[in-house]
């Protein structure tokens, strides 16, 4: 089941530089998509959400681009800073009331290099 | 700001024991998930609750499997029989709006 895909396992960028994390969906029925980052031994932290009826969504130095025709949305990082070093997941869900299970990536691991 | 906690952070135990994980969700929440991940493994959804029920299961949540909320803060998941494939990190979340916020979660570790 490889509803939602993360297709680079790892990512490495200078600091200062973007970063672009992408992910990739089969599920015509999403209609919500996140981003999460995780540090070791830590829980998924919300960073940004996007819902179906955009195609962008930005907080800060994070934004969600969502292409719904390639059913593809990425996660830019401007400017990378060392502190964003981790593990980056990718997840979706589809409306059933507000109960929203989220199926998600395998994620990549970003290494933002001073 | 809130955050939902989760204890203990490591449990281990024998298989075929029995297990509860405990979880705080944020107070003013009312859809919570259990999640767990399995070493090198994606994170997998297992169970959603709301207004003291179960909303939705996956297949992982067989019947060895339970939650309650019995306090109306705790949000516990029992594993009644545990085994070697139960070895996992389980994430406790509560939902606000459309997010999902998460707490640390248990290492369960099954021997």
């Amino acid at each position: 089941d490889q509803q939602v895909k993360q297709n680079s396992p790892s990512l490495s960028v200078q600091e200062g530089r973007i970063s672009i994390l992408n992910c990739d969906y089969t599920n015509s029925m999403f209609d919500y998509f996140l981003w999460y980052k995780k540090y070791p031994a830590e829980g998924p932290t919300f960073l940004i959400s996007i819902s179906s009826i955009k195609d962008k969504n930005e907080d800060g130095r994070f934004t969600v681009f969502l292409n719904k025709s390639a059913k593809h949305l990425s996660l830019h990082i401007v400017p990378s800073q060392p502190g964003d070093s981790a593990v980056y997941f990718c997840a979706a869900s589809e409306a059933a009331g507000n109960n929203r299970k989220l199926i998600w990536g395998l994620g990549t691991s970003l290494a933002v290099n001073p | 700001e809130p955050e939902v906690t989760q204890t203990p952070s490591h449990q281990v135990t024998q298989m075929g024991q029995e297990v509860i994980l405990r979880c705080v969700p944020i107070s003013n929440h009312l859809y919570f998930y259990w999640y767990r991940q399995i070493l090198g493994q994606k994170v997998e959804f297992l169970v959603s609750f709301y207004n003291n029920e179960i909303s939705e299961k996956s297949e992982i949540f067989d019947d060895q499997f339970s939650v309650e909320r019995p306090d109306g803060s705790n949000f516990t998941l029992k594993i009644r029989s545990t085994k070697l494939e139960d070895s996992a990190m389980y994430f406790c979340a509560s939902q606000g709006y459309n997010e999902q916020f998460f707490g640390p979660g248990t290492r369960l570790t099954v021997l």
